[in-house]
């Protein structure tokens, strides 16, 4: 069973632009997480999906992050336009929602965001 | 809020070495509670969790922890380390049936061979 899968593994962009990071699930995993981890800092949820719909999205920092999931298959977080403050690593994570007792999470490798 | 906090942000050991790494957290109710380990170069992936049950769990590679409900304790142990555990340890918990994970800051756990 193939893993969780992000793409880029590292992008670097300047201050001002815009960045779409994307996450494909363990096939068949309704839910579907984002994380942040700022350097040093723990990793901090971001949103929840649930197939779709976004079950939770208060740990979204402000407006400028947005977060689809449509057809409830890959989601994609877009940083428009990036602060410097958003510079850490994103992780995405899924689980099924009946077969992973108590909802055990499986991570992807995260995507390395710097800007400049 | 749930949080939790890491006691330690780096440990340096020597191979053989007894490990302890502590892990406290803010919940009143029943919680669900995991250790995550990231290997240089590789994804998080789990290490042992908690759900019920007997509160001393054993996961991968040697590794226990131990809930200790009246403390709000889950410390991870190993009595002998090698230098392959090398790695980012992170100590995470969710409300039962909450699907929403909060993680430590992480410690960093080098050893030394």
């Amino acid at each position: 069973e193939a893993g969780v899968t992000q793409f880029p593994s590292h992008s670097v962009i300047e201050k001002g632009q815009t960045v779409t990071l994307r996450c494909d699930p363990i096939s068949g995993h309704d839910n579907l997480y984002w994380y942040r981890r700022v350097m040093g800092k723990e990793i901090k949820f971001l949103l929840h999906f649930v197939k779709e719909s976004k079950q939770d999205e208060s740990g979204m920092p402000n407006n400028r992050f947005l977060a689809e999931r449509t057809g409830g298959t890959y989601s994609t977080l877009k940083v428009q336009p990036a602060e410097l403050e958003d510079s850490g690593v994103y992780f995405c994570a899924s689980s099924h929602v009946l077969r992973s007792a108590n909802n055990e999470q499986f991570f992807g490798p995260g995507t390395r965001l710097t800007v400049l | 809020a749930q949080s939790v906090s890491q006691h330690n942000h780096h440990v340096i050991l020597s191979e053989a070495a007894s490990l302890e790494l502590g892990c406290n957290y803010s919940y009143g109710g029943t919680v669900n509670l995991f250790w995550y380990v990231q290997y240089p170069g590789q994804h998080l992936q789990l290490l042992l969790k908690y759900f019920s049950g007997d509160p001393l769990v054993k996961g991968i590679k040697g590794f226990e922890a131990e809930f200790i409900k009246s403390k709000f304790s889950f410390n991870l142990r190993k009595p002998s380390v090698q230098w392959s555990d090398t790695a980012e340890y992170f100590c995470a918990v969710n409300a039962y049936n909450n699907n929403d994970m909060r993680f430590g800051a992480g410690t960093r756990l080098t050893v030394k061979p």
